[in-house]
């Protein structure tokens, strides 16, 4: 199976920082990225697919680029609504692998 | 509006069988396949199983393997997880996702429910 290493594992950022995950598959997986938002007490909600496509209704300050083994998310301007963890998760074979998550807290 | 409602999540004992259910509405349920992940409490995500639009094909974590059975009855937008000889290690959160494709080759979860819970203790 595809191993997926997120970093970091939490981040502290303030409201307007530009923040940068990053996330790297043990093989190369092409483009099949996805990066998903998870807020406490709710599902996640998926981001970006194919490692730099915007889902619909995302917000244009988040963007994502890579591709092989190497890959991140940006966060281009930080709004209050965008603390909480996210994961990313490959598409290029079942099963469908995730990132152990990062936590971006309030600094 | 997509909307999937997961249903069945309960305190069951080890070794303990359960019926988790999902309904769907607001897309075509018969055109897409259909996922189950978990997420144990303070954890991460775990893929546990797809089933393809047509149940023709199903997949499974090695975790479950062997012990969970995905189904779907398109008839009635409903997806199904029978999970059986049940362990401590199964405790989690249980969520139903839609892929955006109909055999989730590269599966991808763009709609997702609220969860179900599901305890496994003595």
């Amino acid at each position: 199976d595809i191993q997926m290493t997120q970093s970091p594992s939490s981040l502290s950022a303030s409201v307007g920082d530009r923040v940068t995950i990053t996330c790297r598959a043990s093989q190369s997986i092409s483009s099949y990225l996805n990066w998903y938002q998870q807020k406490p007490g709710k599902a996640p909600k998926l981001l970006i697919y194919a490692a730099s496509s915007l889902q619909s209704g995302v917000p244009s300050r988040f963007s994502g680029s890579g591709s092989g083994t190497d890959f991140t998310l940006t966060i281009s301007s930080l709004q209050p609504e965008d603390f909480a963890t996210y994961y990313c998760q490959q598409s290029y074979s079942t099963p469908g692998s995730f990132g152990q998550g990062t936590k971006l807290e309030i600094k | 509006e997509v909307q999937l409602v997961e249903s069945g999540g309960v305190v069951v004992q080890p070794g303990g069988s359960l019926r988790l259910s999902c309904a769907a509405s607001g897309f075509t349920f018969d055109d897409y396949a259909m996922h189950w992940v978990r997420q144990a409490p303070g954890k991460g995500l775990e893929w546990v199983s797809l089933i393809s639009w047509d149940g023709g094909s199903t997949y499974y974590a090695d975790s479950v393997k062997g012990r969970f059975t995905i189904s779907r009855d398109n008839s009635k937008n409903s997806l199904y997880l029978q999970m059986n000889s049940l362990r401590a290690e199964d405790t989690a959160l249980y969520y139903c996702a839609k892929d955006p494709t109909a055999a989730a080759g590269t599966p991808t979860f763009d709609y997702w429910g609220q969860g179900t819970l599901v305890t496994v203790s003595s």
